[in-house]
């Protein structure tokens, strides 16, 4: 079976350029999450969607992120404009059903390195 | 805010010993799980054990949860180099969907 596949698996851009995160979760699965982690901070909830709603978006660092999910198969995760201190690793899981007591299951993330 | 911080930060041992992490959290929960991730992967779900159980195991992985002590304990049995990965506990946000993941710990076996 696929598992949740994230593109692109590296990206390297230039501050102020706009970047696009995609993520296909698995299919069937009704919930989405956005992850950023870093050394720093570790592993953190950016968003959350339900049934392609988005639900919970407090964990997103400011305006310049958006998340959409316009089906059940594809969402993306946008930082316009793209700044240093946004380099990390994002990750994308997907869950059958919302619930804490879910598995999550993580793609293998896309790290992003804004020079 | 991190929920959960595990404990060591990084962990080395021999092929056939056993490892074991702990993590400590803050609130009362309904459930915690445990993942494994692999240098440049995605998190791997392991286990799940809830408020009400004491003990889950799978495999080599034997799992203990004291709600008293907000502790539970991840023991990975006869180690192997591929068990080298960091190890994460989660645990259920009050009354929402979200899992809140802890600060990792780093196993190392070596063979």
């Amino acid at each position: 079976d696929a598992g949740v596949i994230q593109s692109p698996r590296h990206e390297v851009t230039e501050m102020g350029q706009e970047v696009t995160l995609r993520c296909k979760p698995i299919s069937g699965h009704n919930s989405l999450f956005w992850y950023r982690q870093t050394m720093m901070r570790g592993l953190e909830l950016l968003i959350y969607f339900n049934n392609n709603v988005p639900i919970d978006d407090s964990g997103m660092p400011e305006d310049r992120f958006s998340a959409k999910m316009p089906n059940a198969s594809f969402s993306t995760l946008k930082i316009q404009p793209s700044e240093p201190r946004d380099s990390a690793v994002y990750f994308c899981a997907s869950s059958l059903v919302a619930g804490p007591n879910q598995p999550q299951h993580f793609g293998d993330g896309t790290r992003l390195s804004i020079l | 805010s991190q929920q959960g911080e595990e404990d060591p930060q990084a962990l080395s041992i021999q092929e056939g010993e056993n490892a074991t992490m702990n993590c400590s959290y803050k609130t009362s929960i309904n459930n915690l799980q445990w993942y494994r991730q692999n240098s440049g992967r995605g998190l791997v779900h392991l286990i799940l054990i809830r408020s009400n159980e004491r003990e889950k195991h799978s495999g080599r992985l034997r799992v203990t949860l004291d709600t008293s002590k907000k502790s539970s304990s991840l023991l990975i049995t006869a180690s192997r180099a591929a068990d080298t990965a960091s190890y994460f506990c989660a645990t259920d946000a009050r009354n929402t969907d979200k899992l809140i993941f802890g600060t990792g710990t780093r196993l190392q076996v070596f063979p």
